[in-house]
């Protein structure tokens, strides 16, 4: 399967610890989004990347918050002192660039801050 | 933020019968996506429209899209128990980033 590959899929983490999440989005795709999704919502975007390079970060993202995407292929997503209100589905996604492509999501990653 | 409203929020109907969601938007679009979400899991892409265009079909699936109104539909034709999830649309701004902005989803439920 060469799709968008999330994990760890599911992650229970005491308040106050710090997690990350790693995406491998599908080979050549030069562009990488994070969103978070809470239950009974649409995801909500974070952030993307063009290639290595963050372009945009939402408000959404404290500075808590922390994206890379060293080398233009895989991405973390990491957070620091979690709080209760981080709870979410974490949904990395990605693209070529170009008009009207198609944007492909992973499984998401399950965070329950306890 | 939302970009805007899936309508119904939640629908049931049974097997073989069609299943139409509608979704509104605010501002100018590049393309609009609908995507199917199964409970807990990720999303899976239906098809995209580009704002020139007016009607889209794939298999089971025909969506359209009215820019001067800023809606789109999508119907699902003779439903079956495996289509029973929660359908998004998407819009792709005309931006640089074309991040998608997506709506709070139409929960389907359907029934044998």
């Amino acid at each position: 399967d060469t799709g968008v590959s999330q994990n760890p899929r599911h992650k229970i983490t005491k308040r106050g610890q710090n997690v990350t999440f790693r995406c491998d989005p599908i080979s050549e795709h030069n562009r990488l989004y994070w969103y978070r999704q809470t239950l009974g919502q649409g995801p909500e975007f974070l952030t993307y990347f063009q290639n290595e390079a963050q372009l945009e970060k939402s408000r959404l993202l404290s500075d808590r918050f922390s994206a890379e995407r060293p080398k233009g292929s895989f991405s973390t997503l990491e957070i620091q002192r979690t709080e209760q209100g981080d709870s979410a589905m974490y949904l990395c996604a990605s693209r070529i660039t170009g008009d009207g492509n198609t944007i492909y999501f992973g499984e998401g990653s399950w965070l329950t801050v306890v | 933020s939302q970009q805007g409203e899936e309508d119904p929020q939640a629908l049931s109907i049974q097997e073989g019968e069609n299943a139409t969601m509608n979704c509104s938007y605010k501002t100018s679009i590049n393309n609009l996506q609908w995507y199917r979400q199964n409970s807990g899991r990720g999303l899976v892409h239906l098809i995209l429209i580009r704002s020139n265009e007016r009607e889209k079909h794939s298999g089971r699936l025909r969506v359209t899209l009215d820019t001067s109104k800023k809606s789109s539909s999508l119907l699902i034709t003779a439903s079956r128990a495996a289509d029973t999830a929660s359908y998004f649309c998407a819009t792709a701004d005309t931006g640089t980033a074309s991040k998608l902005t997506f709506g709070t989803g139409t929960r389907l439920q359907v029934t044998l």
